[in-house]
């Protein structure tokens, strides 16, 4: 069977707070980065991006925080809601050449979890 | 749109045989990806496609893994023979290559355990 991994770092929160989930990247010429939210059984879904010449970017209820000077990311929920219990997963992307396509390096993720 | 379509959800088999996953992507997306998930090694890119075209297969752990694309609306990853260490949760996902951002829809993932 499949060998026991590494766990997760985990976030445990309550219902109404603010969360806060970082992410350190690895690749200082990485320059669009994305911010994924997997639910159980379900395959990661896209939140929120932010390209390297920002370093804020803001959705519903959700902020992403670039500092491209210690390469670290992190995503903000307001306002947390048992709904957003997850593991979520930075991204990185280096812009492809001409035909090329973006090919995200993932992060380990972090596992959300929101009592009520 | 239905999204990226995976079929089966879960497998079930023995340790020697051949395991086929199949993936429909979201109509209208040129480049296809095709993912391992384990706890412990996280998400893993196994092999991409952009037109149909194989472009990077890096990623695949062995010779027992190939995958094929013969048209727009369909791929499959095989594994021959199987190993229980094939063991993994395996994600197809799709994106429209849009040269300034790029966004990936994962299907819901094949579960496999290889016994």
């Amino acid at each position: 069977g499949e060998s026991v991994g590494l766990h997760l770092p985990t976030l445990s929160v309550q219902e109404g707070d603010n969360s806060i989930i970082n992410c350190a990247y690895s690749n200082s010429a990485s320059d669009y980065f994305i911010w994924y939210k997997q639910e159980s059984g379900k395959g990661p879904q896209f939140i929120i991006d932010i390209r390297s010449n920002m370093d804020k970017r803001q959705g519903q209820r959700v902020t992403v925080l670039l500092n491209k000077t210690v390469k670290h990311l992190s995503l903000q929920i307001a306002a947390t809601q048992p709904g957003d219990s997850a593991v979520y997963f930075c991204a990185e992307n280096i812009t492809p050449g001409t035909g090329g396509s973006y090919i995200p390096t993932f992060g380990r993720g972090t596992s959300l979890i929101v009592h009520p | 749109d239905a999204g990226v379509i995976q079929s089966p959800r879960h497998e079930v088999t023995e340790m020697g045989q051949e395991v086929t996953l199949r993936c429909k992507p979201i109509s209208g997306h040129n480049s296809l990806f095709w993912y391992r998930q384990t706890m412990m090694r996280g998400l893993e890119l196994l092999i991409y496609f952009n037109n149909n075209v194989p472009i990077d297969d890096s990623g695949m752990p062995e010779d027992r893994f190939s995958a094929k694309m013969p048209n727009a609306s369909f791929s499959t990853l095989k594994i021959q023979p199987s190993e229980p260490r094939d063991s993994a949760v395996y994600f197809c996902a799709s994106s429209l290559q849009r040269g300034s951002t790029d966004t990936q829809y994962f299907g819901p993932g094949t579960r496999l355990t290889v016994l």
